[in-house]
Formats: C-alpha cells, sequence, structure tokens
C-alpha cells in the first residue's frame, strides 16, 4: 500500500465552482499535512499546511484533516482560471523525515 | 531576486554520459534537497542534506551523488546516464526539520537519448 494515494483526476470544473481535492494516507505517525500547487512547468509552491485535525481557511481556500480516518481534502471556493494547476498533497512525520507527496491531481477551471 | 535557482534549466544528452545539476538557495535556510519528478508528475525524493551533512538517502542507484560545498549549495551528479533517468529534477531548501515549508527551485529538465 503506497504512504499516500490521491485522487488522480484530471479534473475540470467552471469557473466558480467549489473543488473537492482528497488524499488517503496509511501511517499513522505522519503529523505535518500540506498542500502544494504546482504550475505547469514550475516548481511546487507551498499552499496550505496544518498539523491538527479539523479546519483551516485561508482566503478561497480550506484544508480540511480528519486523521481518524487518514484523510485530507482541500477545498476550493469560487473557483478561478488562475487555479488551473497541479495540486500535490503531502505529508511528513516529525523531525528530520522526509515529505512524502502524493501524485498530484491536475485542474482546470474552465472560464 | 531568485530564491533557489538551478542550472540548467534544460539538458539534453547521451546515454552513458556524465552530467550535472547546480543549485542555489539565498534564503539562509540550512536543509537542501534533491526530488526527481517523473513524467505521471509523481514527486519522489533522492536526498536531503542539512548544514553539508547528508540526512536523507532514499533508495538511489549509486550513479547519483550529491554534493554539498557549503549550506547555500547543493549539487547532483549523475554517472553513465541511463533512459529512465530522464525526467524534471527539483531542488528545494527549508529551515532546520521540522519545518513543513519548502522551497522549490524552476526544475532541470533532463531528457537521455
Amino acid at each position: 500500500q503506497k504512504e499516500v494515494e490521491q485522487d488522480p483526476g484530471p479534473l475540470s470544473v467552471p469557473e466558480g465552482a467549489i473543488v473537492s481535492l482528497n488524499c488517503t494516507y496509511s501511517n499513522s505517525a505522519f503529523q505535518y499535512f500540506m498542500w502544494y500547487r504546482q504550475y505547469s512547468r514550475k516548481g511546487p509552491e507551498l499552499l496550505m499546511y496544518t498539523y491538527s485535525s479539523g479546519n483551516k481557511e485561508d482566503g478561497r481556500f480550506t484544508a480540511q484533516v480528519d486523521k481518524s480516518s487518514k484523510y485530507i481534502s482541500l477545498f476550493i471556493r469560487d473557483s478561478q482560471p488562475s487555479d488551473s494547476a497541479t495540486y500535490l498533497c503531502a505529508i511528513r512525520a516529525g523531525g528530520y523525515q522526509k515529505v512524502t507527496f502524493g501524485t498530484g491531481t491536475k485542474l482546470q477551471v474552465i472560464p | 531576486d531568485t530564491a533557489v535557482s538551478q542550472t540548467p534549466k534544460y539538458l539534453v544528452t547521451q546515454m552513458g554520459n556524465d552530467k550535472s545539476i547546480k543549485c542555489e538557495q539565498n534564503l539562509g535556510h540550512d536543509t537542501m534537497y534533491w526530488y526527481k519528478q517523473d513524467s505521471k508528475k509523481f514527486l519522489k525524493i533522492m536526498f536531503s542534506y542539512n548544514n553539508k551533512e547528508l540526512i536523507i538517502n532514499e533508495t538511489v542507484p549509486n550513479r547519483f551523488s550529491p554534493k554539498s560545498p557549503d549550506k547555500a549549495h547543493l549539487n547532483l551528479h549523475i554517472n553513465s546516464l541511463e533512459l529512465g533517468d530522464s525526467a524534471v529534477y527539483f531542488c528545494a531548501s527549508s529551515q532546520e526539520p521540522p519545518s513543513y515549508e519548502q522551497y522549490f527551485g524552476p526544475g532541470t529538465r533532463l531528457t537521455v537519448t
């Protein structure tokens, strides 16, 4: 079983839609949960992070973590064409442990 | 001012050659990383250095050798290149772990023919 599984997509939505991106993970030792956004031919950039169960909101973006189900989500409200990118979930345990990335979900927001 | 820079941006070479990719960060971070992203966008860590010391070494062929001359630089040398090495290689840096935020470079697109 992979450490992190991510819905592969691709996902195509109309502008203004609510987008839900999801990942599951297998190791309960993971403590930090991140979402990175990667535009085409660019490096990933950190979008959101959290280290506890519950919701964290930042503008149109909400990160949700359910540690009991080992499930993380990213919601994008009022999606914009500029949100078109690949979204990577990422998780890590503490200390010097590596970050493990999901396989990414490619999102296209159509004007 | 670029935070994490890599050179070259594109690299096309033949099987069997040896090549190097250079990475520099001006963020004052202590930890640097090399990642490989394959054609399916899967991003996998290869190496991590903290203050010039190797702390993560994933299962990578020993044809790949990282070198960190100082904490602002992390280079990747690849010997005897193979077709399967074709990918985008990203350098990243972060503060001392347990930092969650890694800053990525623009990537080096390596094509082996």
